[in-house]
């Protein structure tokens, strides 16, 4: 069954705390994305690779960290710095050996800080 | 330059109905167009997608109208359904590189 797989679902933290969030894809996909999604609200890029051991900061990179150490895995480490991290992560991949950004989504993981 | 703007941010359509989401882009680049339905807590799948050498694509009740002069592309649902009640998202991109979202449509179908 080839797609997307984020854990935990469901994710909670005490202020202070790092957390990791999960992200696999065994679709083969070369590049992988970190969004951000506050209720109501669009999707906002975090961190995004398009190869193994590279990745770029997206639009909100400031109090997360990612590595890239397999091309099926991008975890993302929400850390103490981040001032408002309860909100919706989603993590995508695409093929980016084509011509267009197809890009697919994983189901998500909900991080609530207490 | 880079940003895609989307409307209406909400829109209410009765069953049976056709719901229109429309976005607007600057860059000229852009040369790929998605959409993505969200449902509530349930991350974006892809929809329907267009390139720019087409005016129009259609797959079932959903239809992307594109106008490249304009810089307006927009999603079409025809024979709308309570199912189809979510939040879609349009995108653009040059290339592979990364996509460029709208903001959002929250849609309800009332029944």
């Amino acid at each position: 069954d080839g797609g997307i797989t984020q854990s935990p679902k469901y994710l909670f933290r005490k202020e202070g705390q790092n957390v990791t969030l999960s992200c696999e894809q065994n679709l083969n996909h070369d590049a992988m994305y970190w969004y951000r999604q506050d209720p109501g609200q669009g999707l906002r890029l975090i961190y995004y690779s398009q190869i193994v051991n590279d990745f770029q900061k997206g639009d909100i990179a400031e109090g997360y960290s990612v590595s890239r150490e397999k091309k099926e895995s991008f975890p993302l480490t929400v850390t103490s710095a981040q001032k408002n991290p309860t909100a919706f992560y989603l993590c995508a991949s695409s093929s980016d050996s084509g011509s267009y950004n197809e890009q697919f989504f994983g189901p998500g993981t909900r991080l609530t800080v207490l | 330059q880079q940003q895609v703007k989307q409307s209406p941010q909400s829109l209410i359509v009765q069953k049976g109905g056709i719901s229109i989401i429309n976005c607007a882009y600057e860059n000229t680049a852009f040369d790929y167009f998605p959409w993505y339905q969200q449902f509530p807590g349930k991350g974006p799948a892809l929809l329907i997608a267009i390139r720019p050498d087409v005016s129009e694509k259609k797959e079932g009740r959903f239809t992307i109208s594109f106008n490249k002069s304009a810089k307006q592309f927009s999603l079409h649902i025809m024979d709308s359904q309570p199912g189809d009640s979510a939040t879609y998202f349009c995108a653009a991109s040059k290339g592979a590189q990364k996509l460029v979202f709208g903001q959002g449509t929250r849609l309800t179908i009332n029944p």
